[in-house]
């Protein structure tokens, strides 16, 4: 069974960083891109980040771009979000995600990521 | 890339059939088959409903289908079910900023 499992969200002040990370089980994780996608309390899902399934390429939407570094590490099957310079419009629900050809095919639960002093 | 525009809200009666459209362009919707659909209920997390336009994964009821029209795709429920009040959401893949999401539409049964 695939299993996506968030951690690191919490509250944080505006300017601050924090570091999400996503443990993954039940498949080939070195097989598969890695997405962020996240969601502001009672608003939209938005993408935030891909990584290919060897880190080769990362993208970045243009809200995040420069403030925020996805990474992962195979050999521990796990995802990371580095989240830097946050703002008050980055408190949403981040979901972990794992993508299929080129549709998001398994979501974790979510963590809350809350920005404000 | 902008949102896709979806309707905020359709409603039906049990059996009944809805279609919620998903409106993009031609960088997005009206250039690739690579359409998928998201089932939301409160407090949880998406689900994949469908992809690259109609096909359906595994465990997800053929109620669900979807086609799609130049810069327009489609999700239809056929036989509303009272569990398929949810929040619905599409996505088209759009390159290098992989994937754009529709702005989402609440369905009550």
């Amino acid at each position: 069974e695939v299993q996506l499992v968030e951690s690191g969200g919490g509250l944080v002040q505006p300017g601050g960083s924090l570091r999400l990370s996503c443990a993954a089980s039940g498949f080939t994780f070195s097989s598969y891109s890695m997405n962020w996608v996240r969601q502001a309390p009672g608003k939209g899902l938005e993408w935030v980040s891909y990584i290919s399934s060897s880190s080769s390429s990362m993208y970045y939407s243009d809200s995040v771009k420069g403030r925020f570094t996805i990474s992962r590490d195979n050999a521990k099957n796990s995802l990371n979000l580095q989240m830097n310079s946050l703002r008050d419009e980055d408190t949403a629900v981040y979901y972990c995600v794992r993508e299929g050809y080129r549709e998001l095919d398994y979501w974790g639960q979510g963590t809350l990521v809350t920005v404000s002093s | 890339q902008s949102a896709l525009t979806q309707p905020a809200s359709v409603s039906g009666s049990p059996g009944q059939s809805i279609t919620i459209s998903c409106t993009g362009n031609s960088s997005n919707v009206g250039r690739y088959n690579l359409i998928s659909w998201y089932q939301q209920h409160p407090g949880n997390a998406p689900k994949l409903m469908l992809y690259e336009v109609s096909k359906r994964p595994s465990g997800v009821s053929n109620r669900f289908s979807g086609s799609k029209s130049g810069n327009t795709a489609s999700l239809t429920i056929t036989g509303l079910q009272a569990e398929d009040e949810a929040g619905y959401y599409c996505s088209s893949y759009a390159g290098s900023s992989p994937y754009v999401f529709g702005t989402g539409t609440k369905v009550t049964v």
